[in-house]
């Protein structure tokens, strides 16, 4: 596709269950973003992927939350043991190098942990 | 780490008027500062970049500006239009960290 590409676009799950919110980035973007977008606030960093190194992953909140990356294209956030806290929007973005320039959203998955 | 402080975190303007957003960074390490403008319900785009061995730079009716020592820079609108009403992000990046550390963001609306 064009942009980068997030599913699903809404998720709505009960506190303790567990959640998998996918990310596919553009083509031949190499780095790949999770942030975490809460009501009214600005965008948290969670996790930053690039290319085979070892992801940065000093943005999780706690151990619930992990991420994958698959073949250096597809990243999966897990959310075990979700809890209301965790409801917000989550972006992922991804950019043609590192260096965190000119990134490109997602439209996001809305969480609401009832 | 760094940390970006944005305000006003609302400002409300007649159309045809200037806005001017401002934000300050903690590490004068840090060397990319970028501008995202997020209309309501969709997601964050990437409205202008500076970087630090740049003052200024300008693209049609916006601009940002950048004061290194003060560790400061901010995002001029001009001639502001209805469709200029959005939630507007900046932040800022480190040399040796690969990531975004963003300002809370500020609410602009322009008033027809």
């Amino acid at each position: 596709g064009a942009g980068v590409s997030q599913s699903p676009s809404n998720k709505v799950t009960e506190k303790g269950k567990d959640v998998e919110l996918r990310c596919d980035p553009i083509s031949g973007h190499t780095a790949l973003y999770w942030y975490r977008q809460s009501l009214g606030q600005g965008l948290e960093f969670l996790i930053y992927f690039q290319g085979n190194s070892a992801p940065d992953k000093s943005g999780l909140p706690s151990d619930r939350f992990s991420a994958e990356r698959t073949g250096g294209s597809v990243s999966t956030l897990t959310i075990q043991r979700t809890q209301q806290e965790d409801s917000a929007v989550y972006l992922c973005a991804s950019s043609l190098d590192r260096g965190a320039e000119k990134l490109f959203f997602g439209s996001g998955t809305q969480l609401s942990v009832l | 780490g760094e940390n970006v402080e944005q305000h006003p975190s609302t400002l409300s303007v007649q159309e045809g008027d200037s806005a001017v957003i401002k934000c300050t960074y903690s590490d004068s390490a840090s060397n990319y500062f970028p501008w995202y403008k997020q209309e309501l319900g969709k997601r964050p785009q990437l409205i202008i970049d500076i970087r630090s061995n740049v003052g200024e730079k300008k693209d049609q009716r916006i601009a940002v500006t950048l004061n290194k020592t003060a560790k400061h820079f901010s995002l001029h609108i001009t001639e502001t239009q209805p469709e200029d009403s959005a939630v507007y992000f900046c932040a800022a990046s480190e040399p040796w960290r690969n990531k975004l550390v963003f300002g809370a963001g500020t609410i602009l609306r322009v008033k027809s």
